[in-house]
């Protein structure tokens, strides 16, 4: 099945600081979909971007598809940010998500 | 605004017994989809659905784990004879359709969080 990579897998942030998370993906997808999962579990969806560029507020995501990869950008963090961020994708054909690993981030005041 | 509804948040089970899981989709949604998560894991595809047929159980475990989608009522996900490793949370999501368009986008709930003692 298709193979999702995220990077790093634990990232340490001074409220205020920018990060960037990347997944790779290791075939075509017809749906990526970028996560937060809090600390307390819930799953929060933050981007459907199989392609292209979106943003909402202090987040943006950027897909290049031909090159199999996706980036979340967080801006300006915040203690509320914590959590682990989750990239999933789905191949043509079906719609099954596979996740991968997670970005353990803390976001520290 | 109602999301996609799972009930209970929590369950407690001894070895042997049965768990069941409800799930109601997203207004409107028919596409129903069962997830599991490991401690520190991240989800693994257990089942899809669309009202009174699986479509892809291929994630599911081949035995003690079933799943259904009536006409009328929530998804269930029933396991039976419950074992210690079945200890996990489990989501359900929802989406409109499914296809290359944000109806495709797959809206999660809050999990059931599953404790076999």
């Amino acid at each position: 099945g298709i193979q999702v990579e995220q990077s790093p897998p634990d990232l340490i942030l001074q409220e205020g600081a920018n990060s960037t998370l990347r997944c790779n993906f290791s075939d075509s997808v017809n749906n990526l979909q970028w996560f937060h999962q809090n600390p307390w579990g819930q799953l929060i969806n933050l981007f459907y971007i199989p392609s292209g560029t979106k943003q909402n507020g202090r987040l943006s995501a950027t897909t290049v598809a031909t090159e199999r990869y996706s980036l979340l950008y967080i801006s300006s963090s915040q203690t509320t940010d914590s959590g682990v961020y989750f990239c999933a994708v789905a191949p043509y054909g079906n719609n099954r998500l596979a996740f991968g690993k997670g970005n353990q981030v803390v976001v520290i005041p | 605004n109602a999301g996609v509804m799972q009930n209970p948040r929590h369950l407690v089970r001894r070895r042997g017994q049965e768990a069941r899981l409800r799930c109601s989709p997203m207004k409107g949604h028919s596409h129903v989809y069962w997830y599991r998560q490991l401690p520190e894991e991240g989800l693994k595809f257990m089942v899809y659905l669309q009202k009174e047929n699986i479509i892809d159980e291929s994630g599911m475990p081949k035995e003690r784990f079933s799943a259904e989608f009536p006409k009328e009522g929530p998804s269930i996900l029933r396991i039976q004879q419950v074992v210690r490793g079945d200890s996990a949370a489990y989501f359900c999501a929802s989406s409109l359709e499914q296809g290359q368009s944000s109806g495709n986008t797959i809206y999660f709930g809050e999990g059931s969080w599953l404790t076999v003692v």
